[in-house]
């Protein structure tokens, strides 16, 4: 069955770059949009942006400055960066299919958590 | 952006109806999804488009959408309904999807 795993790093100090990458296995990973979400602790679900299997991206307007997201067919893999972090990006990120025709996350990674602290 | 409300908390008796609302303006003119996360996992979806439900989730869960206010319904509700729930809308306007701050549905 489908499965999307996260992986990075926990830990990531202010200023500088968080890296995260998800590996999708048990489905194409074409024809679909991949997202990436967080969720900071206690608080509900951002979503951050979108890449086709294309490359084509779509970008939340509050973090479109500092992140870049790209896919990796070859790999089927998703990889997202996220530069100058501070404590407002602590949190749990997850990678999600999105079903196109309805417009929801249907399938989602387990998740990873990120802290940004010195 | 489009903004959506909800109520931090919501409790509610073993077999009783809990009632979950989702405001935003017009929101009638959107399709609303709800999902369910238990502590420690991933969302997952229970309503889509409304009112529509996935295969594998109980009839227990309905939703309604009219006005400015969408509604998550959680009837005969069991001990394993204790989650915190989500909605979730495209805004097509600004092709940003957007989440609920959620709501903590406790089992008295």
């Amino acid at each position: 069955q489908a499965q999307l795993q996260e992986s990075g790093p926990g830990l990531v100090k202010p200023s500088e770059t968080l890296s995260l990458t998800c590996n999708v296995s048990g489905v194409s990973i074409y024809s679909f949009y991949w997202n990436w979400i967080r969720q900071p602790p206690g608080k509900g679900p951002e979503w951050i942006g979108s890449v086709y299997y294309t490359g084509s991206t779509n970008y939340n307007p509050s973090l479109k400055s500092r992140i870049t997201m790209s896919i990796d067919t070859s790999k089927n893999q998703l990889s997202l960066s996220l530069r100058s972090v501070t404590a407002a990006d602590t949190a749990v990120y997850f990678c999600a299919r999105l079903q196109l025709g309805i417009r929801t996350f249907d399938i989602w990674g387990q998740g990873t958590m990120v802290t940004v602290s010195s | 952006s489009y903004v959506l409300t909800q109520p931090p908390s919501v409790s509610v008796a073993p077999g009783q109806t809990a009632e979950i609302t989702c405001g935003g303006k017009n929101i009638r003119n959107k399709s609303v999804h709800w999902y369910q996360q238990k502590p420690g996992q991933a969302p997952v979806l229970v309503v889509y488009d409304d009112s529509d439900r996935p295969s594998e989730i109980p009839e227990r869960f309905s939703g309604s959408n009219s006005g400015n206010t969408a509604t998550l319904t959680i009837s005969r509700v069991e001990a394993g309904d204790e989650a915190d729930y989500y909605c979730q809308v495209w805004d097509i306007n600004s092709d940003q999807y957007v989440f609920g701050p959620g709501t903590k549905v406790t089992v008295l």
